[in-house]
C-alpha cells in the first residue's frame, strides 16, 4: 500500500482566515514533505520533515507553518495568506532520506486545492 | 539554472504505438531518477525509477532508459493507451541532497484512440 491521504480536498479561505491542511500516511515512512504546485508547473518543495523534525524549510513565508505531531501525520497551518498562494498543496512521504541512500521514492497524496480570496 | 529539463512540452501518439518521453539533466551528481504521472487536480503518481548503476529498468508497459554519458533518460510506454494521457514529470535526486527531488517542467502526453 502506497497511500498518502490529504484533507480537505478543496479549501476556500479569505486572507484573514486561519486554516489547516492535513496529511496522513501509514506506510511507516519517516520522511514527509510539503509541496506547492501551480498550474502547468512542477511541484515546488516547501518543507521536509525527517523523523518528525523539520529538516528543510525552502525559505517559505511564515504565513505557512508546518507541524508533525507524530510519524504518520503532517499538518500545514495557514494564516493571513495572499491570493497568489492559491495552488495545489501536495504532501509526500518516503522511507527516509537520511539512511545514506538516495533511492527513496516519494509517494504523493492527491493534494488540497486551495483558493485564497 | 534548470538542472532537469523536459524539452518537449507535449506529445501526441496513436493508441497502440510507442510513446517516448525524454529528459535531460545537467548535474552529474544525480544518482536516482524517477518518472511521475499526473492527472489534472491530482497528486503525482509514481511510475518507475532507475538508479545510476543501471541503464534500464522495466515494469510492465513502462521502461526507463538511462544514458549517463549523455545525461539523458527516456520513458518508453508500449503499447500506449488512452488512459496514459496525462502530464509526465521526470525527477532526479542524489545522496546528501536532503531528500530533495528536482523536477523537470513536464510533458503532456495525449494518446489518441
Amino acid at each position: 500500500d502506497t497511500e498518502v491521504t490529504q484533507t480537505p480536498k478543496h479549501l476556500v479561505m479569505g486572507m484573514t482566515n486561519k486554516k489547516s491542511l492535513k496529511c496522513e500516511q501509514h506506510m511507516g515512512h519517516r520522511a514527509m514533505y510539503w509541496y506547492k504546485q501551480k498550474a502547468k508547473k512542477p511541484p515546488e518543495l516547501m518543507f521536509v520533515y525527517s523523523y518528525e523534525k523539520l529538516s528543510i524549510n525552502e525559505s517559505v513565508p511564515s504565513r505557512f507553518s508546518p507541524e508533525c505531531p507524530n510519524s504518520s501525520l503532517l499538518n500545514l497551518h495557514l494564516h493571513a495568506l495572499q491570493p497568489e498562494d492559491s495552488a495545489l498543496y501536495l504532501c509526500a512521504s518516503s522511507t527516509s532520506w537520511n539512511r545514506g541512500l538516495s533511492t527513496d521514492t516519494q509517494y504523493f497524496g492527491p493534494g488540497t486545492r486551495l483558493t485564497v480570496l | 539554472d534548470q538542472q532537469v529539463k523536459q524539452n518537449s512540452p507535449s506529445l501526441r501518439v496513436q493508441e497502440g504505438r510507442i510513446s517516448i518521453l525524454n529528459c535531460d539533466y545537467t548535474n552529474s551528481m544525480f544518482d536516482y531518477f524517477l518518472w511521475y504521472k499526473k492527472y489534472p487536480a491530482e497528486g503525482p503518481t509514481f511510475l518507475i525509477s532507475i538508479s545510476s548503476i543501471k541503464d534500464k529498468n522495466e515494469d510492465g508497459r513502462f521502461t526507463v532508459f538511462l544514458n549517463k554519458s549523455a545525461k539523458h533518460l527516456s520513458l518508453h510506454i508500449v503499447p500506449s493507451q488512452p488512459g496514459d494521457s496525462a502530464v509526465y514529470f521526470c525527477a532526479a535526486s542524489f545522496f546528501g541532497n536532503t531528500g530533495k527531488l528536482i523536477f523537470g517542467q513536464g510533458t503532456t502526453l495525449q494518446v489518441k484512440p
